[in-house]
């Protein structure tokens, strides 16, 4: 049964700082892995995809990277702002079955 | 955790016919609920946000009309396809939340809608 790890479970940084957030999953066997953020009170935003037979996908200030052999993926965001403030999940795409989340981490950015 | 059913969990219909999907908090009282469409291999994409006793709010490029929400009770939201084609053959996954208490959703099982 596959399982999604998040750590940390909370974070909070000054503004401008670059920083990690990682993720890890119990089985290697997946079709993508998919970061998303969370406002409070709203829907799911997709923020990045990674293919299995990708190690990395970037979009503007974030980057993300996978290394499904050792069932880690880590999401960099650089200089960081306070609009960056929110929860970020990320999931593993097993194929048939529903994706399978991380409890997330609430990123606080302080201006 | 919380549980978020959905019924069915697979469906098959026929191009021009309309399926009902069901969503439900088995144990709180969930006041929005979310519904998500994802197309294999690709990404969970939001559709729409439905809060008890209003109506849904949805994404641009989503159709209102085609995908019809309703969220009766603080436990039950359904999703129609109307007028189903085969393009809208996807996994269709809801999530619950009882904001004010936490911010964290619930996520159903998925339904699997195949259209032929």
């Amino acid at each position: 049964k596959q399982e999604v790890t998040q750590i940390p479970a909370a974070l909070s940084v000054p503004e401008g700082e670059n920083l990690v957030l990682n993720c890890s999953f119990t089985d290697s066997a997946i079709y993508n892995l998919q970061w998303f953020r969370q406002d409070p009170g709203k829907g799911l935003t997709s923020l990045l995809l990674i293919q299995s037979s990708q190690r990395e996908q970037t979009s503007g200030r974030l980057n993300a990277s996978l290394d499904k052999s050792s069932g880690r993926s880590t999401l960099y965001i650089a200089a960081s702002q306070p609009g960056d403030s929110a929860t970020y999940l990320c999931a593993v795409d097993s194929g048939n079955t529903p994706l399978v989340f991380g409890k997330g981490t609430r990123l606080s950015v302080i201006a | 955790g919380a549980v978020v059913s959905q019924h069915p969990s697979r469906v098959i219909c026929k191009s021009g016919t309309s399926v009902k999907i069901e969503c439900r908090s088995l144990d709180f009282q969930a006041t929005t609920m979310f519904w998500y469409r994802q197309f294999p291999k690709q990404s969970l994409m939001l559709m729409a946000t439905s809060n008890e006793g209003s109506k849904a709010t949805y994404e641009q490029g989503v159709e209102k009309d085609k995908f019809l929400i309703n969220h009766a009770s603080l436990t039950l939201s359904t999703l129609t396809v109307t007028s189903a084609h085969p393009e809208d053959s996807s996994f269709y996954i809801c999530s619950a939340a009882a904001f004010g208490q936490s911010y964290e959703q619930y996520f159903g099982p998925g339904t699997r809608l195949t259209v032929t």
